[in-house]
Parts: structure tokens; C-alpha cells; sequence
């Protein structure tokens, strides 16, 4: 199985500052040419996790444009520019490349 | 209105069994693979299932192979997730999710399942 390593797994942030966030997979994720399948999910308590970044760095339908993702093969990147209050909760990277699927451990983003 | 709606959750004890569905609605069900995702108490997401475009192939994640079906029916626009001799361990909130290609764009809110005696 494919396993993906988040870090930090919490990760306290001032308002209006930037934030990122790793994940390594064990494999690649490269499944076509140039086409990698690594996600970043956002989930706040109590809702379900909704998509934020798909492919390594397309941005989902109604995403702030403060959230980028980056990255190729086996190490992989999510950005927050600058943080608002409404983006604490946790973030998982997931890969679709091969079965099964896996998700990441989660990261916490707590506000400061 | 785009949205997915999951049932069918709740109390049960170790060793039953439970079906659990997820109703689709405002696209075209039949064009999308579909899969399922659990978040146990105070843990991750974990991908469970997932179910090809007209079912032709299927995949599970490794705790729950031979105990967990899933299953779609799409003249209900439905998709479900048939679990057998549940342990502790499975309780979570449940999830359903669709596939576009490899990426997971739609999910629902989910249905809480407990197993406990």
C-alpha cells in the first residue's frame, strides 16, 4: 500500500500568515505523463472534508486563490499564503493512483 | 441541487450486520465511480471502498476486504455499502464520496455507525 506522511501534524498559525504543509508518499504518484494524483482535502469539525487542490496544484471549483499546492513524484506541498480564521481545521493529503487508496494522517491548523 | 445523502447509520452490536446507502442527486449518477470513507473518533480518514462506473470493478481497503460490500444501483442513483460481523473498531462516520476520475469532488455528510455492545 501507498502510505503518505504528513508533517507537521499540528501546526499553530498567526493570522495573516502563511502556512504549509508536507506530504511524502512512499511511492510515486506519477500514474500518465505529467499527471500525478495527489489531493488536499480541508475538513472542519462536525463537516464533512471538502476538495481544496486535485492533480498536485489544480485548484478546486470556489477555492480561495490563497491555497496552492506544488510538487512532483514523491513530495508534495500545500501553501496557505495568508491565513484566515475560517481555514482552521485539518488537512489530508490523499493519492488515487493506486488501490487502495490512502489518505495522509491529517494536519491540524489551530490559530495562535 | 448537487448532493449526496447517506442512511442508514447507527447503534449495533459487535458481529451484525448493516447496510448503509447513499442517495445521489442533480447529475447524472451513472457516469461516476463512487467510494466510501470513514473518520473514526478521534482519528483519520480512512478509504474504505470504491465502485467503478457500472460496477465492473471494485476495490476495498485491506481492514475491511471480506467483510464490507459495496454495491450501486443506478436506476436509484444509489450506492451502497453492505457491512458484515462488525468489530469496535469499525465505528466512524461514514462517508460517501464521488469520484471524478482519481479525484473525490462531491461528498456527503455523512452517517454515524456505532458497534458496541
Amino acid at each position: 500500500d501507498i502510505v503518505l506522511t504528513q508533517t507537521p501534524l499540528s501546526s499553530p498559525v498567526t493570522l495573516g500568515q502563511p502556512a504549509s504543509i508536507s506530504c511524502t508518499s512512499s511511492h510515486s504518484l506519477l500514474y500518465s505523463e505529467g499527471n500525478s494524483s495527489l489531493s488536499w482535502l480541508h475538513q472542519r469539525p462536525g463537516q464533512p472534508p471538502r476538495l481544496l487542490i486535485y492533480r498536485v496544484s489544480q485548484r478546486f471549483s470556489g477555492v480561495p486563490d490563497r491555497f496552492s499546492g506544488s510538487g512532483a513524484g514523491t513530495d508534495f506541498t500545500l501553501t496557505i499564503s495568508r491565513v484566515e480564521a475560517e481555514d482552521v481545521g485539518v488537512y489530508y493529503c490523499t493519492q488515487a493512483t493506486q488501490f487502495p487508496y490512502t489518505f495522509g494522517q491529517g494536519t491540524k491548523l489551530e490559530i495562535k | 441541487e448537487v448532493q449526496l445523502l447517506e442512511s442508514g447509520g447507527g447503534w449495533i452490536q459487535p458481529g451484525e450486520s448493516l447496510r448503509i446507502s447513499c442517495a445521489a442527486s442533480g447529475f447524472t449518477f451513472s457516469t461516476f465511480a463512487m467510494t466510501w470513507v470513514r473518520l473514526p473518533p478521534g482519528k483519520g480518514l480512512e478509504w474504505v471502498a470504491g465502485i467503478s462506473v457500472s460496477g465492473y470493478s471494485i476495490n476495498y481497503g485491506d481492514s475491511v476486504k471480506g467483510r464490507f460490500t459495496i454495491s450501486r444501483d443506478d436506476s436509484k442513483n444509489t450506492v451502497y455499502l453492505h457491512m458484515n460481523n462488525l468489530r469496535g473498531d469499525d465505528t466512524a462516520v461514514y462517508y460517501c464520496a464521488r469520484n471524478s476520475t482519481d479525484v473525490f469532488d462531491l461528498w456527503g455528510q455523512g452517517t454515524m455507525v456505532t458497534v458496541s455492545p
